[in-house]
């Protein structure tokens, strides 16, 4: 299957500060990334749809300006947590369309804001 | 109404089971189906793509009934490594929409 990297795989970080995480498709060209969260015993809960050269489609409720998605290439593909608070503590997980059709997921990024 | 729903389980089966698990979805328009397998603290890995046909692969077959909008998991002989959490993905083309289940857990014990 085609292969999704993301960096870094953990971080903490103080209140208030940004973080910046990267998906990269490794194997593939990627127009269209998606960026989801999963908080300890859910399911994944899309954030926003990231395309290649244009703005990020955020779903209802996730907030833009706090969730800065930029796609400047076809296998990169930006997350910024901007100001970030212990509530945005989750699991961030990229992915991006390969072949067969569906999704292939990075390995995620565990974010721990104190 | 969630767009894709699963019994969250837990199921707790004895090696060499074989255990089924079940998902529904509402929308009508959904087109393509899968299965993924997420361990814990993982990531999600793609386990099977869902055809109309159904569609078999080595001890796990899925199926598919868009009549009755729901799609199953059947897996066969169960392994203490097929232990994870198993998620129901619903794609819907139209605006590319995918759709996640709650995912229904699998312990097996030994």
């Amino acid at each position: 299957g085609a292969v999704v990297s993301q960096h870094p795989s953990r971080v903490i970080c103080k209140s208030g500060t940004s973080v910046k995480i990267e998906c990269r498709s490794l194997d593939f060209q990627a127009t269209t990334m998606f960026w989801y969260r999963q908080f300890p015993k859910q399911s994944l809960m899309l954030m926003a749809t990231s395309n290649e050269g244009s703005k990020a489609t955020y779903e209802q409720g996730v907030e833009k300006d706090k969730f800065l998605i930029n796609h400047a290439s076809l296998t990169l593909s930006t997350l910024t947590v901007t100001s970030a608070h212990p509530e945005d503590s989750s699991f961030y997980i990229c992915s991006a369309w390969g072949t067969e059709e569906t999704q292939y997921f990075g390995p995620g990024t565990r974010l721990l804001v104190l | 109404r969630k767009e894709v729903e699963q019994d969250p389980g837990p199921f707790n089966v004895p090696e060499g089971a074989t255990v089924a698990f079940n998902c529904t979805y509402s929308n009508s328009a959904s087109q393509s189906f899968f299965w993924y397998r997420q361990d814990c603290r993982k990531e999600p890995k793609l386990l099977m793509s869902v055809y109309s046909s159904g569609n078999e692969d080595g001890r796990f077959t899925a199926q598919l009934n868009r009549a009755s909008q729901y799609i199953s998991l059947l897996i066969r002989d169960s392994k203490l490594s097929d232990s994870a959490t198993y998620l129901c993905v619903v794609n819907i083309w139209t605006g590319n929409q995918f759709y996640f289940g709650t995912g229904t857990s699998l312990t097996v014990i030994p």
